[in-house]
């Protein structure tokens, strides 16, 4: 099946720096989901991005699916923005989605 | 405009008993997908049902788990005779068609085996 990979798995940050995640998928895809697990456990969906650029305030996502990955960038980053992102991708006639195993955010103030 | 419902929030069930999980969909979306996140781990595909059929089961482990989602009420994941190993947040997301089309995600029910 189709394999999803993060990268990196954890990443500190200071309050105001910027950074990119990265997902990499190693077939083509119908759906590309980011996610931020916040630390009560809920999911946010982020971006449904299979292909393009999308922008939502601070954040922003990039997919270029002809090259199989999917880029996160969080600028000016906050307390708030701590947990776990994930990146799933949907390849299949039944739209399962397969989750990567997440970055880890930590911003600290 | 509700979004996923699940409920409970959190279950707590002794070894051997059973587990009923909750999930209400997006009022107009009729697919409903099962996940389960094991501790310290990103989220498993469980399940795919539409409306009174099971489209693809091929995550779900073989023996105690069962899934189902009648024509009126919620969409229901059981397990029987839990096991500790069952302890995990189960998500349940529902999206309007199969391909092409976000899945929106329900807060889950953190599942507790004593």
């Amino acid at each position: 099946g189709i394999q999803v990979e993060q990268s990196p798995p954890d990443l500190i940050l200071q309050e105001g720096a910027n950074s990119t995640l990265r997902c990499n998928f190693s077939d083509s895809v119908n759906n590309l989901q980011w996610f931020h697990q916040n630390p009560w456990g809920q999911l946010i969906n982020l971006f449904y991005i299979p292909s393009g650029t999308k922008q939502n305030g601070r954040l922003s996502a990039t997919t270029v699916a002809t090259e199989r990955y999917s880029l996160l960038y969080i600028s000016s980053s906050q307390t708030t923005d701590s947990g776990v992102y994930f990146c799933a991708v949907g390849s299949s006639n039944t739209g399962k989605l397969i989750f990567g195993q997440g970055t880890t955010l930590q911003v600290k103030p | 405009n509700a979004g996923v419902m699940q409920n409970p929030r959190h279950l707590v069930r002794r070894r051997g008993q059973e587990a009923r999980l909750r999930c209400s969909p997006m009022k107009g979306h009729s697919h409903v997908y099962w996940y389960r996140q094991l501790p310290e781990e990103g989220l498993k595909f469980m399940v795919y049902l539409q409306k009174e059929n099971i489209i693809d089961e091929s995550g779900m482990p073989k023996e105690r788990f069962s899934a189902e989602f009648p024509k009126e009420g919620p969409s229901i994941l059981r397990i029987q005779q839990v096991v500790r190993g069952d302890s995990a947040a189960y998500f349940c997301a529902s999206s309007p068609g199969s391909r092409n089309q976000p899945q929106h995600f329900g807060d889950g029910t953190r599942l507790s085996i004593l």
